[in-house]
């Protein structure tokens, strides 16, 4: 299907464990991003790819880790899981030459 | 990028309109507003943008002012469905900032039937 894609949905894990978030899109959009949502908060950026191999932080980026070898999937990584990245993780992207960014379904991270 | 002022909450019946309001007093003239909308759980969905003028689509009507320093998001017969956190962005266009957006509070909008 086309669209965007973010792999599992649901998530539970423990302390220390390394987790890896998927996100798939099918637009061949050059830039695609990572967001994370805690209760009370708005949507904070955790990392962002302008292109394949191309990544740069957000506000947030200090825990997690990202790769970018295909553009149409961007992986992130949290390489030793902590409580307070329990969260609801947000992919999207957007292509140049449009003002619209599309957002994946999102997926709930709970690090016990 | 701009901050931007929303009320944290509004009410509205079922098949009115909705005027959402936006604040962004120190917006640069290469700045744009953006409308994005959030239903319970789901990833946030976008509405609408404009530069300064007046912009329609089948979603909404977004409204700047002449000085832009605020802006009305306006939802023209609003439906149960309609119910979600609606965020107001100011982003400019281009550049480094490209795509990247901040979200802030946002308003929680409630239709009622």
């Amino acid at each position: 299907d086309a669209g965007i894609t973010q792999s599992p949905r649901y998530k539970i894990t423990e302390t220390g464990r390394q987790v890896t978030l998927m996100c798939h899109q099918t637009w061949s959009h050059s830039y695609m991003f990572w967001y994370r949502q805690d209760l009370g908060h708005g949507l904070r950026l955790i990392y962002y790819s302008a292109a394949a191999d191309i990544t740069d932080k957000g506000e947030v980026p200090d825990g997690y880790v990202v790769s970018r070898s295909k553009t149409e999937n961007f992986p992130l990584t949290l390489e030793s899981a902590t409580r307070s990245q329990t969260s609801v993780y947000f992919c999207a992207s957007i292509g140049l030459t449009y003002n619209e960014q599309f957002f994946g379904p999102g997926t709930r991270l709970t690090v016990l | 990028d701009a901050k931007t002022t929303q009320p944290p909450s509004m009410d509205c019946a079922e098949g009115r309109a909705a005027n959402l309001p936006c604040n962004h007093s120190t917006i640069s003239g290469n700045e744009y507003v953006y409308w994005y909308r959030q239903i319970h759980s789901q990833g946030p969905q976008y509405i609408i943008h404009g530069l300064k003028n007046n912009e329609t689509n089948e979603m909404a009507s977004l409204i700047i002012t002449e000085d832009r320093k605020s802006s009305t998001l306006i939802l023209p017969h609003a439906t149960l469905r309609d119910t979600a956190v609606y965020y107001c962005i100011v982003r400019a266009a281009g550049g480094t900032s490209y795509g990247k957006l901040t979200f802030g509070q946002g308003t929680i909008l409630t239709v009622h039937p």
